[in-house]
């Protein structure tokens, strides 16, 4: 079984400021991870996401997300936000073993903030 | 193409009711997913179907139901709705594809039970 911890809950930042959303992911199998977006009243956009090979991944929006086996993390960072970011953000992992499955496991979500 | 759609996307329904959401895939996509979103126990896995099947299944109760048609489209049903069944669902659809792991969310139906 996976689980996925998002450590901060609410993270505050003014714009254009740099911001980094952590995760931390458990599983005893390999995984594939993925950030998604969540705007009010709207259902999840996907923001990016690891499958396999380079650890660095870019996604929509001037996101990026670094995946690190040995920490297992994968956290997603903006070098400047906008206020068109805030938003609650999810991190979420899903099985490679089940082949073709679509299972994902959710973080709690972390809210974003971007102060004028 | 047009996006995942959900019907309707809110709902009031008493407590001991049931009720049908429908959710209508990406044209092409065979794999339709359900999640339930609640303040408290966030997004979790309800179940997914391919091709008419259901492939995988989360840990809700047996009130919890669904299914897929022959044009991928796909219900859910809850029977004897419960006040902690108020919620968020969301409807997820994937390809078979290079992005076979991509799933595209619809908006949600907004399900209240009083």
């Amino acid at each position: 079984a996976q689980s996925v911890t998002q450590l901060d809950s609410q993270v505050p930042v003014f714009e254009e400021a740099p911001v980094e959303l952590r995760c931390n992911y458990s599983s005893s199998v390999s995984v594939y991870l993925f950030w998604y977006v969540q705007y009010p009243n709207q259902g999840l956009q996907l923001l990016l996401k690891y499958l396999s090979g380079s650890t660095l991944v870019k996604g929509i929006n001037g996101f990026e997300a670094e995946f690190n086996k040995s920490q297992t993390s994968f956290h997603l960072r903006k070098p400047s936000v906008h206020i068109s970011d805030t938003a609650e953000y999810f991190c979420a992992v899903s099985d490679q073993e089940i082949q073709g499955a679509q299972k994902l496991v959710f973080g709690q979500g972390t809210r974003l903030t971007i102060n004028p | 193409k047009a996006g995942v759609t959900q019907t309707p996307r809110y709902l009031i329904k008493t407590r001991g009711q049931q009720v049908t959401l429908s959710c209508s895939p990406i044209s092409g996509h065979r794999s339709v997913s359900w999640y339930q979103q609640t303040p408290g126990q966030g997004l979790q896995f309800l179940f997914e179907y391919f091709s008419e099947t259901q492939r995988n299944k989360g840990n809700f109760p047996g009130r919890f139901s669904g299914r897929q048609f022959s044009n991928s489209r796909s219900e859910m049903n809850v029977s004897t709705l419960e006040l902690g069944d108020s919620a968020l669902y969301l409807c997820a659809s994937s390809s078979r594809g290079r992005a076979v792991y991509e799933q595209y969310f619809g908006p949600g139906t907004r399900l209240t039970v009083t």
